[in-house]
């Protein structure tokens, strides 16, 4: 695997279940991101992540919960969702600032529906 | 606050014509800028950034763009549009957040090519 790979790449979910997406990196980046694309609306920043440290959250609800285990890995895990938080949830990775390298690198993206 | 706007939702090219997509920004420093492509259904694909030096940068797919700090703009341009070339494209500039490097997005121009 190459690049920023996300699983699933689609997933439709009742508004009392929980579920979790996943992302993975092999890019060696240590800063990753979560955002949410909703249509007709700009890409919504919702976490970062800089070594395994949450250093942002962006006024998301509680029923999204991040979580990343290292530098490689970052999971959000869903519970109890709203018809409004379909949308396509696209995590990205990139170096820290510190590397003078700010481009970000995104995965595919996972198309959510919540019923 | 730092912005990004691109003022066209929509733009048609016909196949073989030159293009030119509008991105202007607000950002206190020197602001580094992005270009991303997002063909439907897929992730973001940087297509070129930024940083400092020569005004006039080269990206992936024959695309440049010239940052003008006097107008505050950083349009993206292709020679030659191809049919492959429709998506939906974003301008981005990196946020002054001293905790990572996110983004922050227009909302996005979407691209058609006609034949």
């Amino acid at each position: 695997e190459t690049g920023v790979t996300q699983t699933p790449r689609h997933l439709v979910m009742g508004m009392t279940n929980k579920k979790s997406l996943k992302c993975e990196q092999h890019l060696g980046h240590n800063a990753m991101y979560w955002y949410k694309q909703s249509a007709k609306k700009p890409l919504e920043l919702m976490f970062v992540y800089n070594f395994k440290e949450q250093t942002e959250n962006n006024s998301v609800p509680s029923r999204f919960s991040p979580e990343c285990p290292n530098s490689s890995h970052l999971f959000l895990h869903l519970h109890t969702l709203q018809p409004e938080d379909s949308a396509l949830y696209l995590c990205a990775s990139s170096h820290t600032r510190d590397r003078g390298a700010y481009e970000q690198y995104f995965g595919p993206g996972t198309r959510l529906t919540v019923t | 606050a730092q912005s990004v706007t691109q003022p066209d939702i929509h733009i048609t090219v016909s196949e073989g014509a030159s293009l030119e997509l509008r991105c202007n920004y607000s950002y206190g420093a020197t602001p580094y800028l992005f270009w991303y492509v997002q063909s439907p259904g897929q992730g973001l694909q940087l297509l070129l950034k930024y940083f400092s030096g020569d005004t006039l940068v080269q990206g992936i797919k024959g695309f440049e763009a010239e940052f003008k700090r006097s107008q505050s703009s950083f349009n993206l341009r292709k020679p030659s549009v191809h049919w492959s070339d429709a998506a939906e494209y974003f301008c981005a500039v990196v946020s002054a957040n001293q905790a990572g490097t996110a983004l922050i997005f227009g909302k996005g121009t979407t691209l058609s090519v006609s034949s």
